[in-house]
């Protein structure tokens, strides 16, 4: 079964528009991490948002900000005021203990695309 | 302060042969995560080593190996390559195993 679904793999945005990327999980330990990176064209993953599922509050950085809904687990991202430089592939991943280590298992990715 | 490296950039080689990719991990860090990623989709672990030991594995074969040295850095091996190793491989550093995890550039390989 997957772990982390993303339902979109394509999505476009007006720039300055906002945008929800969906992002669903599945896990049975009660401690657990949610993150969302961004992968331009280059390959490099980079951080953009964690959620703890303890955590209270939605994780809110800059212009992206994470709706938590625990009980219908996921975690979708919302970029506010789009920009051209956020074209970009976009992964949600979950951190889960395995073993003694702790991996990132990902979903497939959106495709997200930012028109003028 | 130095991110995360890794070198090669791009790489090509033939069926059968074996490649080593490596990784420097950002200063601090004592935890490195490698993970492939096939062409459209996310990319899956392979293994972890913190201070020098494995100390998770995903679903790889043991022809995918591992080192980490005292500085911290890694070497991911792959022997007997196939077509299907044709992959972007990346290298995630962290401060500890549970710690959030920094991503180097990736490692292109090409099997032909």
């Amino acid at each position: 079964a997957q772990k982390i679904t993303q339902t979109q793999p394509g999505m476009f945005v007006q720039e300055k528009e906002a945008v929800t990327l969906d992002c669903t999980y599945d896990t049975s330990d009660p401690s657990y991490g949610l993150f969302w990176y961004k992968q331009p064209s280059s390959g490099e993953m980079i951080f953009l948002i964690y959620q703890g599922s303890y955590d209270q509050q939605n994780a809110t950085e800059g212009r992206y900000s994470l709706n938590f809904q625990k009980a219908r687990k996921s975690a979708n991202l919302v970029i506010s005021a789009s920009q051209l430089g956020d074209s970009a592939m976009y992964f949600c991943a979950m951190r889960e203990p395995t073993g003694t280590a702790s991996k990132l298992t990902f979903g497939t990715g959106t495709r997200l695309q930012v028109t003028l | 302060e130095t991110g995360v490296t890794q070198s090669p950039t791009h790489l090509i080689k033939t069926r059968g042969q074996q490649v080593t990719l490596r990784c420097s991990s950002q200063s601090g860090h004592n935890t490195v995560s490698w993970y492939q990623q096939a062409l459209g989709q996310g990319p899956q672990f392979i293994f972890q080593y913190y201070r020098e030991e494995e100390n998770g594995r995903g679903n790889f074969p043991p022809r995918f190996s591992g080192l980490q040295f005292p500085n911290y850095s890694s070497e991911l091996n792959v022997n007997a390559l196939e077509l299907d190793d044709s992959a972007l491989y990346l290298c995630a550093s962290s401060a500890g195993i549970y710690n959030e995890q920094f991503f180097g550039p990736g490692t292109r390989l090409t099997v032909l």
